[in-house]
């Protein structure tokens, strides 16, 4: 199985700021054949079902606010929200998709400072 | 819009077995694959397996013997069953479907929160 290692696992941010998550696995997500990262991104907020914020490594999801974006290839990516809100407190996970079985990583838990 | 709505047994003994199904409504189930997965409390997600518009299903190794998930497409509905539960499967469980083109989860059901305890 591919292991997703999310770094931190939490992290406070002052409103307006910039927030970085980092998600690392242990082999390679992208595909040659169509030049594609496996890695999507998700938003979990408590009581609600993950929310798909990226695909694709970088593609955001229609309706997800640009101040999210994500980047990376590889084994390495971020996800950075460029402006924190208030809404945006929540567990982010990064999820690959290239081999079955489909993993997650640990999450890493979004406050405000 | 694409809405998933899931139902099932909440409360299960030791070696029952979890029965979940899943309705799709306001889109095309055929362009769509669509998944179960499950987040025991305080962790992670756990996808458990899948199913495409066409052929067989896929399954997590982790609980290969014990699951069938299964797809009516006339009737736009997609089922998990896993066998033989234990404390261990204790977990809410969530429909989720997404586009070919993006490979992502984009539809989810609300989540099943399935408790085994005797």
């Amino acid at each position: 199985d591919i292991v997703m290692t999310q770094s931190p696992d939490s992290l406070a941010v002052s409103l307006g700021e910039r927030a970085t998550i980092n998600c690392k696995s242990s082999q390679s997500v992208f595909y040659s054949s169509n030049n594609k990262n496996y890695l999507a991104w998700f938003q979990q907020k408590p009581g609600q079902p993950p929310r798909l914020l990226i695909y694709w490594a970088s593609t955001r999801e229609s309706g997800v606010p640009d101040r999210f974006s994500g980047s990376g290839s590889g084994t390495d990516f971020t996800l950075t929200i460029s402006s924190l809100q208030a809404e945006d407190v929540a567990v982010y996970y990064c999820q690959q998709y290239n081999n079955s079985p489909f993993t997650f990583g640990g999450g890493t838990k979004v406050e405000i400072k | 819009q694409v809405q998933l709505h899931q139902w099932g047994a909440g409360l299960l003994k030791p070696s029952e077995t979890l029965s979940l199904t899943c309705a799709v409504s306001g889109g095309s189930f055929s362009a769509y694959f669509c998944s179960w997965l499950r987040q025991p409390p305080g962790k992670g997600p756990q996808w458990i397996g899948e199913i495409a518009h066409s052929g067989g299903p896929d399954y997590n190794p982790s609980h290969k013997s014990r699951v069938t998930i299964s797809r009516d497409t006339s009737k736009k509905l997609f089922s998990l069953k896993l066998t033989s539960v234990t404390a261990a499967d204790t977990a809410v469980y969530y429909c989720a479907c997404g586009s070919y083109s993006s490979r992502g989860w984009s539809y989810w059901g609300q989540g099943t929160l399935v408790t085994v305890s005797s």
